[in-house]
């Protein structure tokens, strides 16, 4: 039941865009984007819940296609500041959130 | 208003000691989670307490237990620590759980800063 993310790992420069995928063997109820830094706690991004395809705040923007069962991460413009590792967290109708693995995302000067 | 509170922050334990990582949250949430995390991997529900008197069991339960002491506190016990559980163990909480409610108010997990366990 783990969502599969993709890609395992992204470099960047500074301003280039960025798009991580959440995929699902099951149907979704919503679907949950954190993003952690290097020895931190988890900080969450946004949810999206089933009926809602699109969401999103400044540059970072998520899309969620109930049919395919998946969910994308859209960060336009990177800064500096956007790296990190982010998770996807799904939840299939009334059970808990499981993660994927995570996506490493490094942003360079 | 600090959130999520975990104590301790670090802790190095023998095989087959015990330990109880402690977690607090002063947000008047309904629900909390432990969750363990392991180099390059994802967050593994270990249990979680939908509501005050209530726990169940997550996907990696086996060698642990909890107590929700009361709608603040939600502790994770080791009995006896092994090699395996080794790991940065997070403690979160969220208004609700699951999606009877539905709200991205009630169903946002916030995490508490973590405690690293090594235990040799």
């Amino acid at each position: 039941q783990q969502p599969v993310q993709s890609p395992q790992a992204v470099i960047l420069r500074e301003g280039e865009d960025a798009v991580i995928n959440c995929s699902s063997s099951k149907a979704l109820y919503s679907v949950h984007w954190y993003r952690q830094k290097h020895g931190e706690a988890p900080v969450f991004l946004m949810i999206l819940l089933k009926g809602g395809e699109q969401k999103g705040h400044d540059k970072i923007s998520a899309s969620f296609n109930e049919k395919k069962q998946q969910s994308s991460l859209y960060l336009t413009a990177s800064q500096l500041s956007y790296s990190g590792t982010y998770f996807c967290g799904t939840e299939i109708g009334g059970s808990r959130l499981t993660f994927g693995e995570g996506t490493q995302l490094t942003v360079n000067p | 208003n600090a959130g999520v509170t975990q104590t301790p922050k670090f802790q190095v334990l023998k095989t087959g000691q015990s330990m109880t990582l402690q977690c607090a949250q002063d947000m008047n949430h309904n629900s909390m989670y432990w969750y363990r995390q392991d180099p390059g991997m994802g967050l593994r529900l270990i249990y979680y307490s939908a509501s005050e008197g209530t726990t169940d069991k997550g996907e990696v339960p086996n060698g642990y237990n909890v107590s929700r002491l009361n709608k603040r506190e939600f502790s994770l016990r080791l009995e006896s620590a092994a090699p395996s559980q080794t790991s940065v163990y997070f403690c979160a909480s969220s208004e609700e759980t699951g999606f009877l409610f539905g709200t991205e108010e009630g169903e946002t997990q916030y995490f508490g800063p973590g405690t690293r366990l090594l235990v040799l």
